[in-house]
């Protein structure tokens, strides 16, 4: 079974600009994550989505937002960029809702803001 | 919302001893804690987890022990090796209507040769 993939890899963005980035779970999985990674916070939850549904936020802001299509794949959707913006956006696909079943990470979105 | 703490943030061993890793949370409705590696520039992946109805787990090198009472989870890696150098995570969730994980903030293994 293929991966979890992510598109594109790596991006470089300026300030206020916008970008949206694509996960495609592992097939079957329903449920697709994204979390972002900076050097000393961790990976921290941006959003989980199911059957089309969003289900749980974590706290964000607004600019932050994603959705996922019938066949599973997911977009996240980051507007009026900032500096601080600059991570590693990773999504992870599970077959059912994550906290009870196990989540397969994607290689991550590089994204850098100048 | 739950919250986990990690400890130690940086960790370093000679090749064959062991490391513990351990983290505490807050939410006692999580019911689920996985530990994921990540070894630098590749995403991580889940190595061992353990669920609420289980003490302890154990696979091969690697051990992962859960006391609910004092709400902390206890990673072990015996006879650590080189390529166990890489940062862990632990996380923890309560399932059921909150569909999310909450990670600690990471612990950088090196295992020197």
């Amino acid at each position: 079974k293929a991966g979890v993939t992510q598109t594109p890899r790596y991006l470089i963005k300026t300030r206020g600009q916008q970008v949206t980035l694509s996960c495609s779970p592992i097939s079957g999985h329903r449920s697709v994550s994204w979390y972002q990674q900076t050097p000393g916070q961790g990976l921290q939850f941006l959003f989980e989505y199911f059957s089309e549904t969003q289900r749980n936020k974590g706290n964000f802001p607004g600019r932050f937002s994603g959705r996922q299509f019938s066949n599973s794949r997911s977009e996240m959707n980051v507007s009026t960029l900032e500096l601080g913006d600059s991570a590693l956006y990773l999504c992870a696909s599970s077959t059912i809702p994550p906290g009870t079943d196990t989540q397969y990470f994607g290689p991550g979105t590089r994204l850098t803001v100048l | 919302g739950e919250n986990v703490e990690q400890h130690p943030s940086t960790l370093s061993v000679q090749e064959g001893d062991s490391a513990v890793i351990k983290c505490t949370y807050s939410d006692s409705a999580s019911n689920y804690f996985p530990w994921y590696k990540q070894e630098l520039g590749k995403r991580p992946q889940l190595i061992i987890d353990i669920r609420s109805n289980v003490g302890e787990k154990k696979d091969q090198r690697i051990a992962v022990t859960l006391n609910k009472t004092a709400k902390h989870f206890s990673l072990h890696i015996t006879e650590t090796q080189p390529e166990d150098s890489a940062v862990y995570f632990c996380a923890a969730s309560s399932g059921g209507s909150n569909y999310k994980l909450t990670f600690g903030k990471g612990t950088l293994l090196t295992v020197n040769p």
